[in-house]
């Protein structure tokens, strides 16, 4: 049964300290998402790959976010430094070409203290 | 710029009851809708998707309509379970643009439904 795998699904961390998380898209999907869900914003794009190649990263905060896809199998988000207003659930999601089904990992919920 | 808005936020009703759920969107230009399931502390689960040349789908008891030109979609879920219960997120596959931006799905903040029994 093909799933969207990320880990950690939590991690607790000191504000400052680098945190990744990793996400193993579904195999042949061409398309890979990363969202940030809090309560008062809901889902927030924050990075959007095709064929491994960024696409869309605006929603990202550049001086401490960054995603990327160094192979066809992993994707990361990685913060440095973290801040508690980072703390979310952070989700990935795959898909196959721009007409498809988007599937989502069960999230990294982080919190950073 | 798309928004996409779900009302009512949250939706309380008795077991056996049919409901309606409501998703608009600003921009028509999309590719496709698609409604989600997510239970408490879980990931998002696809429930249906409705490509932007459709009228509708269905699974189950669920019915998903798409009305383009009004931006507007419904999730019609029938005879209504405890099990059912969970948050419903809309989101809309935006088109890239003549600027060439991303084909992203951009989501609503969702039904929080309560089924009670």
């Amino acid at each position: 049964d093909a799933r969207v795998t990320q880990t950690p699904r939590h991690k607790v961390t000191e504000m400052g300290q680098e945190v990744t998380m990793r996400c193993q898209p579904i195999l042949g999907h061409n398309t890979v998402f990363w969202y940030r869900q809090t309560m008062m914003q809901g889902l927030e794009l924050l990075a959007y790959f095709r064929n491994r190649a960024p696409l869309d990263d605006s929603g990202m905060p550049k001086d401490r976010f960054s995603a990327e896809m160094p192979d066809a199998t992993l994707a990361t988000l990685k913060i440095q430094p973290s801040e508690p207003r980072d703390s979310a659930v952070y989700f990935c999601a795959s898909g196959f070409l721009s007409r498809g089904r988007a599937f989502f990992g069960q999230g990294t919920r982080l919190t950073v203290v | 710029k798309q928004e996409v808005t779900q009302i009512p936020a949250a939706l309380s009703v008795p077991e056996g009851e049919n409901l309606v759920l409501n998703c608009s969107f600003t921009d028509s230009a999309i590719y496709n809708l698609q409604w989600f399931r997510q239970d408490p502390g879980k990931g998002l689960t696809s429930l249906l998707l409705i490509q932007s040349s459709q009228r509708e789908q269905t699974s189950g008891r669920l019915n998903a309509s798409l009305d383009k030109s009004s931006g507007r979609s419904t999730l019609y879920i029938a005879a209504s379970q405890p099990g059912d219960s969970a948050t419903y997120l809309c989101a809309v596959r935006v088109r890239r643009n003549s600027r060439g931006g991303s084909e992203k799905l951009v989501f609503g903040k969702g039904t929080k439904l309560t089924v009670n029994p």
